[in-house]
């Protein structure tokens, strides 16, 4: 099963907008990572959240983490047209070596 | 550095004939996993392997899917026989163990077509 949901599926936006996407998970979790995947390529580890983290900065990214709501979002400031590709959240569960992905968000931003 | 490195990049084979993919992975990593991905399923964890030892191969679909790691530097997918629901792109990627959960490092994938 999915231990990582994305949302949304797809989102669309224009160049200098903000992205933000959702990752909803299901078990305890060690750390959340995000990953980005660019068409027809292999998916490149973008930011990592440790449990006990609320946010993390990352150049013009920001990562949030809600253990109690068991979701995180990733907000992509000032987006370029060089931002659009798949995006991934992912997750152990606690005691696990297995990483887990959700389904992605498939962004689109518009030069 | 190099990266993870897998090959071949693209395969279109028949049914019934056997796919072999190849992977080595970022030298010094201790973790190499295998992971499938469609449209309808996602990423979908095969096998994965802890120095060179299989770990946890559940998601290995069925007995036509097998895995080795004869060494740390190399690893190999063999499906035999193929079918065209193996038709996905297949990605190897690594891990080194660190104390606060491991960041992974694919590969470009394997993008295989069962015709």
């Amino acid at each position: 099963s999915q231990q990582g949901e994305e949302d949304p599926q797809a989102l669309s936006i224009q160049e200098g907008e903000n992205a933000t996407m959702n990752c909803s998970y299901k078990t305890s979790i060690n750390n959340l990572q995000w990953y980005r995947q660019n068409s027809g390529r292999g998916l490149v580890h973008l930011i990592l959240i440790r449990s006990n983290e609320r946010e993390k900065h990352s150049g013009r990214l920001r990562v949030t983490l809600d253990t109690s709501k068991k979701s995180s979002s990733l907000l992509i400031t000032a987006s370029r047209a060089a931002d659009t590709a798949s995006y991934f959240c992912a997750s152990y569960r606690a005691g696990s070596y297995q990483l887990t992905f959700g389904k992605g968000t498939k962004l689109s931003v518009i030069p | 550095d190099a990266g993870v490195i897998q090959s071949p990049r693209h395969e279109v084979t028949e049914m019934g004939q056997e796919v072999t993919l190849r992977c080595k992975p970022i030298s010094g990593h201790d973790y190499l996993f295998w992971y499938r991905q469609t449209m309808m399923r996602g990423l979908e964890l095969l096998i994965y392997f802890n120095n060179n030892v299989p770990i946890d191969d559940s998601g290995m679909p069925e007995d036509r899917f097998s895995a080795k790691m004869p060494n740390a530097s190399f690893s190999t997918l063999k499906i035999q026989p193929s079918e065209p629901r193996d038709s996905a792109v297949y990605f190897c990627a690594s891990s080194i163990t660190t104390g606060f959960g491991n960041t992974i490092y694919f590969g470009e994938g394997s993008w295989l077509t069962v015709v």
